[in-house]
């Protein structure tokens, strides 16, 4: 079935360490995003793409990075800049810009905790 | 600033009962908005995507309605089952060159036996 493959699904980061989250769809779409899920909050958009090997922020990337080098992966990396990590993070996909009113698909999330 | 306010925050129903959700919004210039079920520890599903021209869309026992003049829309569940409890989330985009969606917080609802 095809469909977006988050992993792991749970994650602890340790003081100081960098973490990657995996993103990995195989809809055969072009743009991917990344969000984050606080309790209580709207998802915040952290980066998107629309092309392999072009990425832009979203609301709020500092401390954060992701690349594009293939169409079926999107993977995001929470550095030790990002100083409040623990949250629910939400990778998604769709055939191209949303302004052509295209659904997003999602995957099921990695929750992320400090140790 | 865009924004996107979702009531109630949390609703209990029983079994069978119908329920309305709300949603405002203050998004412009405003795209399409869309309502995503949410169950806990998975990701959103789309259930309805409306653009400026349409007031209703159906998906089954969820009806949404959109009324662009007053920045309102509403998802109504009917004869609920224990498979809707999930969180409900309202999305407004943006009409500009950007992949810009403002998500509202969400509805929390448990149907109980």
């Amino acid at each position: 079935d095809g469909g977006i493959t988050q992993s792991p699904k749970y994650l602890f980061r340790k003081e100081g360490q960098n973490v990657t989250l995996s993103c990995e769809q195989n809809l055969n779409h072009d743009a991917m995003y990344w969000y984050r899920q606080d309790p209580g909050q709207g998802l915040r958009l952290i980066y998107y793409s629309q092309i392999v090997n072009d990425f832009q922020k979203g609301d709020i990337a500092e401390g954060y990075s992701v690349s594009r080098e293939k169409k079926e992966s999107f993977p995001l990396t929470v550095t030790s800049a990002q100083k409040n990590p623990t949250a629910f993070y939400l990778c998604a996909s769709s055939i191209r810009q949303l302004r052509h009113n295209q659904p997003q698909h999602f995957g099921d999330g990695t929750r992320l905790s400090i140790l | 600033k865009n924004q996107v306010e979702q009531s109630p925050q949390s609703l209990i129903i029983l079994e069978g009962k119908n329920c309305t959700l709300q949603c405002n919004y203050t998004v412009s210039p405003f795209s399409n908005l869309r309502w995503y079920k949410q169950d806990t520890g998975r990701g959103p599903v789309s259930l309805t995507i409306m653009t400026f021209s349409e007031n209703t869309k159906s998906n089954g026992r969820y009806t949404a309605t959109l009324d662009a003049d007053t920045k309102q829309s509403s998802l109504h569940i009917t004869a609920s089952q224990l498979s809707d409890s999930a969180s409900y989330i309202c999305v407004v985009s943006v009409d500009n060159a950007g992949n810009m969606l403002t998500f509202g917080g969400g509805t929390r609802l448990m149907v109980k036996p």
